[in-house]
């Protein structure tokens, strides 16, 4: 079976904190693809990243940075000095079935 | 830059009304997929397809159909609407691989009444 957990439903923050956004998944494929993507209130959703399985170095973009585990069959995303402008439900997918997780609004208030 | 259009934005509709959203992808993808996003669920996968007059059923198919007659247009269909199909529609195609990277449109907000 291929899942997606993102546990965290909603996160508040402060601008300027930083957070860390959760993503565990489930799948019994040995090649595979992770993604991110960010939903704002406009409600179009924005590719972030792309890991594949056989990759496991973490990646910083900016502000952003994602951390692959793959022996706790995780991919968390964090965003440093968070900003209101990062507000937006964020969506972690596995695409060898195309399965996205739950999403986790993220809150941030100036 | 990949554009995928959804055809109505908000739409209303009364139950046991047939109802369709058209999606036109302008990348020449392979791939196009319809999903529902309800709050607490996330993006569920109704239907995709792989190749013109190709579908394969998703997660949640029943209640729902699907056209692709030409390459760059997936329309989803409502053959009878109900009450608990009241959800964001969220189109998106991607090219063949598993590692590549799927666009979306800007969804189309259904209301059935």
């Amino acid at each position: 079976a291929q899942k997606v957990t993102q546990a965290q439903t909603e996160i508040s923050v402060v601008e300027k904190e930083d957070v860390t956004l959760d993503c565990v998944y489930e799948t019994r494929d040995t090649t595979y693809y992770l993604f991110w993507y960010k939903q704002p209130p406009s409600g179009e959703l924005v590719f972030l990243i792309r890991r594949n399985s056989f990759d496991e170095q973490n990646e910083i973009s900016g502000r952003y940075s994602w951390n692959f585990q793959k022996s706790t069959s995780s991919f968390n995303f964090t965003i440093t000095a968070s900003q209101v402008v990062d507000s937006a439900v964020y969506f972690c997918a596995l695409k060898g079935g195309m399965r996205f997780g739950a999403g986790t609004r993220l809150t941030v208030k100036p | 830059d990949v554009k995928v259009t959804q055809s109505s934005r908000y739409l209303v509709k009364r139950t046991g009304e047939k109802v369709f959203l058209e999606c036109v992808q302008d990348m020449d993808h392979e791939n196009m997929f319809w999903y529902r996003q309800d709050p607490g669920l996330g993006l569920r996968l109704i239907y995709f397809s792989y190749d013109v007059k190709m579908k394969e059923k998703g997660d949640i198919p029943e209640g729902y159909s699907v056209s692709r007659e030409k390459k760059e247009r997936f329309s989803l269909i409502l053959e009878s609407a109900s009450t608990n199909q009241t959800s964001m529609y969220l189109c998106a195609s991607a090219t063949t691989g598993v590692g590549n990277t799927i666009y979306f449109g800007e969804g189309s907000w259904l209301t059935v009444v």
